[in-house]
């Protein structure tokens, strides 16, 4: 069974430039949420989709981030303009249901220079 | 929002010997995990502990819930070069919670 896999692994982009991160879930994930690592400090929860619904976003920083699950199977994270401090590693993980732990991605390391 | 204190940050070790690290919280979480992360992975779940008081087994590691419900630790007993790697600890603050918070890593380095 596949894991967890993002796309891009890296992406190097200039301050006021967007970039679309995406995900793709274990198949038969209804649950899939994003996390992002920024400058070694914890990993911090940003939203969870059900479905193609967002259960939470909470964790959502600000309006210049977006995220999507059309079809609730893959889901996109858009920045848009990026900032410096947007840089860090972003996680997306994956769970069966809600009783179930989450599997998570390789992640991808943003740089906004 | 939530926060876990994860301690130590950093260990530097020797091949052979027994690790311990940490996490606590001014609140009470009612799962704890514990995550390790390797260079250009994702972290993977290493133990997961649903009740006060749990003590758990993985191979050579050992995971306890706090019987407050605000702590956890993990052992680590005769560690090997492949132990090296950033573990983390996470939880869930209250039932139905989905989103999980994570402590600040220790980074774990074994010299041979």
């Amino acid at each position: 069974e596949a894991g967890v896999t993002q796309f891009p692994s890296h992406s190097v982009i200039e301050k006021g430039q967007t970039v679309t991160l995406r995900c793709d879930p274990i198949s038969g994930h209804d649950n899939l949420y994003w996390y992002r690592r920024v400058m070694g400090k914890e990993i911090k929860f940003l939203l969870h989709f059900v479905k193609e619904s967002k259960q939470d976003e909470s964790g959502m920083p600000n309006n210049r981030f977006l995220a999507e699950r059309t079809g609730g199977t893959y889901s996109t994270l858009k920045v848009q303009p990026a900032e410096l401090e947007d840089s860090g590693v972003y996680f997306c993980a994956s769970s069966q249901g809600l009783a179930h732990e989450q599997f998570f991605g390789p992640g991808t390391r943003l740089t906004v220079l | 929002g939530q926060q876990l204190n994860q301690s130590p940050q950093s260990m530097f070790i020797q091949e052979g010997e027994d690790v311990s690290m940490n996490c606590t919280s001014s609140s009470i979480f009612n799962t704890w995990l514990w995550y390790k992360q390797e260079p250009g992975e994702g972290p993977v779940l290493l133990i997961a502990l649903y009740k006060a008081g749990e003590l758990t087994s993985n191979g050579r590691l050992t995971a306890q819930f706090g019987i407050t419900r605000k702590d956890s630790f993990l052992n680590i007993s005769a560690s090997i070069p492949s132990d090296v790697g950033i573990y983390f600890c996470a939880g869930r603050d209250h039932q139905g919670a989905q989103k999980l918070v994570f402590g600040q890593g220790t980074r774990l380095t074994i010299n041979p």
